[in-house]
């Protein structure tokens, strides 16, 4: 398996844009997680679904985040609209239950 | 609810020196311990586990003892190398509202210098 696979690995936008972040789960994973890492904050759990299905969102900062998983290889991540203090590595991790997240490359927005 | 704290770097040592990174947590039930390794532009990479009290978790040289009496877990290495220079993560996975939710510390990061 090519492990956890993120797109774009950069994006840089304008203030008030939407962006879409994009993420593959190693195959057979049955959890998915969202990650923001920055400097002040450290890593910070977004959302996570299990089989697919949401189940806790308490991480998403403001109603401008959202996340869907239609089907169990493929994940976004959106924020509409972008402001600049999004700005962060967003990270997309998956994993068996009770075992070792993976993580995948991360994608390093920058909002101006 | 479920926490690490582990100890503020940044660290920074000489090349062949001793590291120790403290790992304290808190958890309900018995958690699976890890320690994560993230390099600069990368994502985090699994650097070794343990799921039980008493288990060394081991890989490249770098060891960790689940020690359920005192709720650590402290990465060690005998001789650090230059390309040993990371972030180092501590997390546990444990129940949290009926799922498996890895729990992360804030990372230390270590300087390796020749």
């Amino acid at each position: 398996d090519a492990g956890v696979i993120q797109s774009p690995r950069h994006e840089v936008t304008e203030m008030g844009q939407e962006v879409t972040l994009r993420c593959k789960p190693i195959s057979g994973h049955d959890y998915l997680f969202w990650y923001r890492q920055t400097m002040m904050r450290g890593l910070e759990l977004l959302i996570y679904f299990n089989n697919n299905v949401p189940i806790d969102d308490s991480g998403m900062p403001e109603d401008r985040f959202s996340a869907k998983m239609p089907n169990a290889s493929f994940s976004t991540l959106k924020i509409q609209p972008s402001e600049p203090r999004d700005s962060a590595v967003y990270f997309c991790a998956s994993s068996l239950e009770n075992t070792e997240a993976f993580f995948g490359q991360g994608t390093r927005l920058t909002v101006v | 609810g479920n926490s690490v704290t582990q100890m503020e770097g940044p660290v920074t040592l000489s090349e062949e020196a001793f590291l120790t990174i403290n790992c304290t947590y808190t958890a309900t039930g018995y958690p699976s311990l890890f320690w994560y390794v993230q390099y600069p532009g990368e994502g985090l990479q699994l650097l070794l586990k343990a799921t039980k009290a008493d288990d060394k978790g081991s890989n490249k040289g770098f060891e960790a003892t689940y020690r359920k009496e005192t709720t650590s877990f402290h990465l060690e290495k005998g001789s650090v190398q230059v390309s040993d220079s990371a972030v180092y993560f501590c997390a546990l996975s444990a129940v949290s509202g009926g799922s498996y939710i890895p729990t992360f510390g804030r990372g230390t990061s270590l300087i390796v210098h020749p």
